[in-house]
């Protein structure tokens, strides 16, 4: 059972607009910077979005994200068959005294 | 460019010990902090702990699962960080990955080195 709470899966089709959400608490979202992580099968993760909004240089601006009390969501526009992977919100835990993840989400594109 | 390379993973039976080392290139090691997270096969991703930079002076932080028996460590003049797992679990395998810790921001990754606990 994961601290953050995330939909298993979503899917879209190309073009289309989807969104992930991350939900938790006054002790990690709630008093700290989301961050967001995409991982394709058999490799390391990468750094998507971080302090809830910020994308790292060479993340396509297709890939948003926000932060509304406990919860945050990742937004991907203008859906492409590449962005079939799967997707981790992390935030620091006040409680846990360090970095919590959430379960994932896979997108499917179809 | 920022490389991190894991190695030392492997099958140990349970109760055994095993040694994941992570070497680092392309920024300055020393001023870093560096986590250690894993994936068990078909999981998420699950935060292991974390070390400072050595001047910072403040002892590694660890999850609950594996305080008391993981130690991380570091060798500023290698540029290695390291991973030592004790009285290790089936639970524990999985896939250890070393990252580079920007206050919980994890801007770069390892490759991962596989570790399995079976008998």
């Amino acid at each position: 059972q994961s601290v953050l709470t995330q939909p298993p899966s979503v899917s879209g089709t190309p073009g289309q607009w989807v969104t992930i959400s991350c939900s938790g608490s006054s002790s990690n979202i709630g008093s700290n910077t989301a961050n967001w992580y995409q991982q394709f099968p058999g490799t390391a993760p990468k750094l998507l979005i971080s302090n809830n909004n910020q994308r790292p240089s060479g993340v396509p601006d297709r890939f948003s994200g926000s932060k509304s009390g406990t919860s945050a969501s990742l937004a991907i526009s203008g859906l492409q068959s590449e962005d079939e992977a799967d997707y981790y919100c992390a935030a620091r835990d006040e409680s846990l005294h360090g970095p919590v993840f959430g379960g994932g989400t896979k997108l499917t594109v179809l | 460019e920022v490389q991190l390379v894991e190695s030392g993973g492997g099958l140990v039976k349970p109760g055994g010990s095993l040694r994941l080392s992570c070497v680092a290139s392309g920024f300055t090691f020393k001023n870093a902090w560096l986590s250690w997270v894993r994936q068990a096969p078909g999981k998420g991703l699950e935060w292991v702990g974390r070390i400072r930079s050595t001047r910072d002076g403040v002892p590694p932080d660890y999850a609950a699962p594996v305080k008391g028996r993981f130690t991380i460590s570091r060798d500023d003049s290698k540029s290695t960080l390291f991973l030592l797992m004790d009285n290790l679990k089936t639970e524990d395998t999985a896939v250890y990955y070393c990252a580079w810790d920007d206050k919980t921001i994890f801007d770069h990754w390892g490759q991962g080195a596989l570790v399995t606990v079976s008998s």
